[in-house]
């Protein structure tokens, strides 16, 4: 059973430009939350998406968006890129419709972005 | 989702049960404790999840006392692969809320 699978592994961009980062959630399940955790911080919340839809968002600005497939992968785009996107983004996916019995997120690996 | 507060650091000698405290003084009735664990550069892991019976798995047990304040994520026997940084959240079952991490503790494993 394949866990989460995030790509790519690293990223390396220039201020300015836009990134796309992929999420494959686990098998099973159909919600993915994407997270930003910046070096030496716990991760933090950017938003959630369950059926096709934006769930629950965190206190990010609209640089940040997001898609869902109807397989439940997911992309997570960033806009006009700042220094300070620098950071590890990590998805998470979890089952909405099991909500009753449990919905653990489970996480990927992450993306590293280092913006220049 | 109620705070919580942990160390920011503990050692523990390989092969002796590491004790990890998580304060919850605030935590609601419908909010359960969860441990994740964060291995350097990669994505957390889950550990264990409770309400308020104490819980056990093949990784970690959970042990939350009766007033559900707080709560000690043990592992039995530690080896140097346990060393992480080590969170403990509390949420909402089903409530398909996102996880609100806070500093954590870096547990260390000394040989």
């Amino acid at each position: 059973d394949a866990g989460v699978t995030q790509s790519p592994t690293h990223l390396i961009k220039t201020r300015g430009q836009q990134v796309t980062l992929r999420c494959s959630p686990k098998s099973g399940h159909d919600t993915v939350s994407w997270y930003q955790q910046a070096l030496g911080q716990g991760p933090q919340f950017i938003f959630q998406y369950y059926e096709e839809e934006e769930r629950q968002r965190g206190n990010f600005p609209d640089r940040f968006s997001g898609h869902q497939f109807p397989n439940y992968s997911s992309e997570l785009n960033v806009n006009a890129l700042l220094l300070g996107d620098s950071a590890l983004y990590l998805c998470a996916s979890s089952s909405t419709g099991l909500a009753l019995v449990t919905d653990t997120q489970y996480f990927g690996p992450g993306t590293r972005l280092t913006v220049l | 989702d109620a705070k919580t507060t942990q160390p920011p650091s503990m050692d523990c000698a390989e092969g002796r049960a590491a004790n990890l405290p998580c304060n919850h003084s605030t935590i609601s009735g419908n909010e359960y404790v969860y441990w994740y664990r964060q291995i350097h550069s990669q994505g957390p892991q889950y550990i264990i999840h409770g309400l308020k019976n104490n819980e056990t798995n093949e990784m970690a047990s959970l042990i939350i006392t009766e007033d559900r304040k707080s709560s000690t994520l043990i592992l039995p026997h530690a080896t140097l692969r346990d060393t992480a940084v080590y969170y403990c959240i509390v949420r909402v079952l089903g409530s398909a809320r996102q996880l609100t991490f806070g500093s954590g503790t870096q547990l260390t494993v000394l040989p």
